[in-house]
């Protein structure tokens, strides 16, 4: 009974691919995350979408793109993979926009080859 | 934007002894702080919070104080357990919420000695 779940665990394709991450809560949550976790733990933003709103984190290119079909879904699509886009993947979510606990899912190991 | 830093990247000690894990924040607008813990081949999970009308919280063995004045937070571990072993991660959140509205230190691995 897992509160996020992300689909699937892991991750392996070749360069150039087109891939998706699939994330659902089941919390009545607000508000859903996508972090990517690179090799040295360091987490950080790519997405936060409150069913109204998406902020994308300016740095995250544009070969990646959240698709909200409902409040309980955040997936994510990544075009033309690289590389360096090999890290963990994280979705979250939290019960409002502002200030409240993130609650990630187990995360989707990503390995371009 | 906000800059959260957190020391040290590393922390061993020895089993039963206390630890330690600071960070600073940059933007005084900042009024929520949380931690995570993230376990081997896990996901982060949050062990304690505290927000900016409080100066300190405590559960159990885990503590958390706050100097807004000062701007640094800091994660105490009383008693340190093998089960304490882990990465800790401090992010401090400003009231817009959002993606801008929190932002992650680097993380310290805790290393707990038997």
């Amino acid at each position: 009974d897992t509160a996020v779940s992300q689909t699937p665990k892991y991750l392996v394709t070749q360069m150039g691919n087109d891939k998706s991450i699939k994330c659902e809560q089941n919390l009545g949550h607000d508000t859903m995350y996508w972090y990517k976790q690179d090799s040295k733990k360091f987490l950080k933003i790519m997405f936060s979408y409150n069913n109204k709103e998406l902020i994308i984190n300016e740095t995250v290119p544009n070969r990646f793109s959240p698709k909200s079909p409902d409040k309980a879904h955040l997936n994510l699509h990544i075009n033309s993979l690289e590389l360096g886009d090999s890290a963990v993947y994280f979705c979250a979510s939290s019960q409002t926009w502002e200030n409240s606990a993130l609650h990630f899912g187990n995360g989707t190991r990503l390995t371009v080859t | 934007g906000e800059n959260v830093e957190q020391h040290p990247s590393t922390l061993s000690v020895q089993e039963g002894d206390s630890a330690v894990i600071k960070c600073t924040y940059s933007d005084s607008a900042s009024n929520y702080f949380p931690w995570y813990k993230q376990e081997l081949g896990k996901r982060p999970q949050l062990i304690i919070d505290i927000r900016s009308n409080v100066g300190e919280k405590k559960d159990q063995r885990i503590a958390v104080t706050l100097n807004k004045t000062a701007k640094h937070f800091s994660l105490h571990i009383t008693e340190t357990q093998p089960e304490d072993s882990a990465v800790y991660f401090c992010a401090a959140s400003n009231p817009g919420g959002g993606a801008d509205g929190l932002t992650f230190g680097k993380g310290t691995h805790l290393i707990i000695q038997p």
